[in-house]
């Protein structure tokens, strides 16, 4: 079956620019997980949706962060006014419903760089 | 708060030859503990998984990983090194948040495989 999709796979902008990423879980995967993977930060959670809500934005670095779910499906994370050093890759994971025995099936990811 | 320990950041073994990444954790209570690959340029893939059933864990691509409460720890092992085992390995703890669970990653563990 299809797994985790992430778009797009690349994306260069330049500073101050904002940028859009989108995620498709697997169908039928009500907990969605954005994480951020970078050189300096290892891999970081980033913010957690149950369905259409996210009970837990903790991980987001800013406020220029931003991500919203519809549908319980497709994902955006939105990041304003982009940074050099939010360069990193940015990862997508789906579960089924979210427990601590789930295993989190992860996309591709994208890899955004800022100039 | 949950967090894991990957006490080597790169190993290098003959292929051929057995397979020792080492992982330590704390936890407030019994964790779901995790190893994850990731090849170059590609996504996570889940190797096993440890819910607090078996102790001695197996997965996939012949690893397997011992749940060993006494020493916190979660060691990922393999008996023979294949070339195709080359990649960054991360042992995971799955934190709880108000209604669901987060992944915690380790630093990561570069596994280089020689000839």
């Amino acid at each position: 079956g299809a797994g985790v999709s992430q778009s797009p796979s690349n994306k260069v902008t330049e500073k101050g620019k904002d940028v859009e990423l989108r995620c498709d879980p697997i169908s039928g995967h009500t907990a969605l997980y954005w994480y951020r993977q970078s050189l300096g930060q290892g891999l970081e959670f980033l913010i957690y949706f149950q369905g259409n809500s996210a009970p837990d934005k903790s991980g987001l670095p800013s406020d220029r962060f931003s991500a919203e779910r519809t549908g319980g499906s497709v994902s955006t994370l939105t990041i304003q006014r982009t940074q050099q050093e939010d360069s990193a890759v940015y990862l997508c994971a789906s579960s089924s419903q979210g427990f601590s025995t789930d295993t989190q099936y992860f996309g591709p990811g994208t890899r955004l760089t800022v100039l | 708060a949950q967090s894991v320990t990957q006490l080597d950041s790169h190993v290098s073994v003959s292929e051929g030859t057995p397979v020792l990444l080492r992982c330590n954790y704390s936890s407030s209570y019994s964790p779901s503990l995790f190893w994850y690959v990731q090849h170059p340029n590609k996504g996570l893939q889940l190797l096993l998984k440890y819910t607090s059933a078996a102790t001695l864990v197996k997965g996939i691509n012949g690893f397997e990983a011992e749940f060993k409460k006494s020493e916190t720890s979660f060691h990922l092992t393999k008996p023979s090194a294949h070339m195709s085992d080359a990649a960054e390995y991360f042992c995971v703890v799955s934190q709880m948040m108000d209604s669901s669970y987060k992944l915690i990653f380790g630093s990561g563990t570069r596994l280089l495989v020689r000839p």
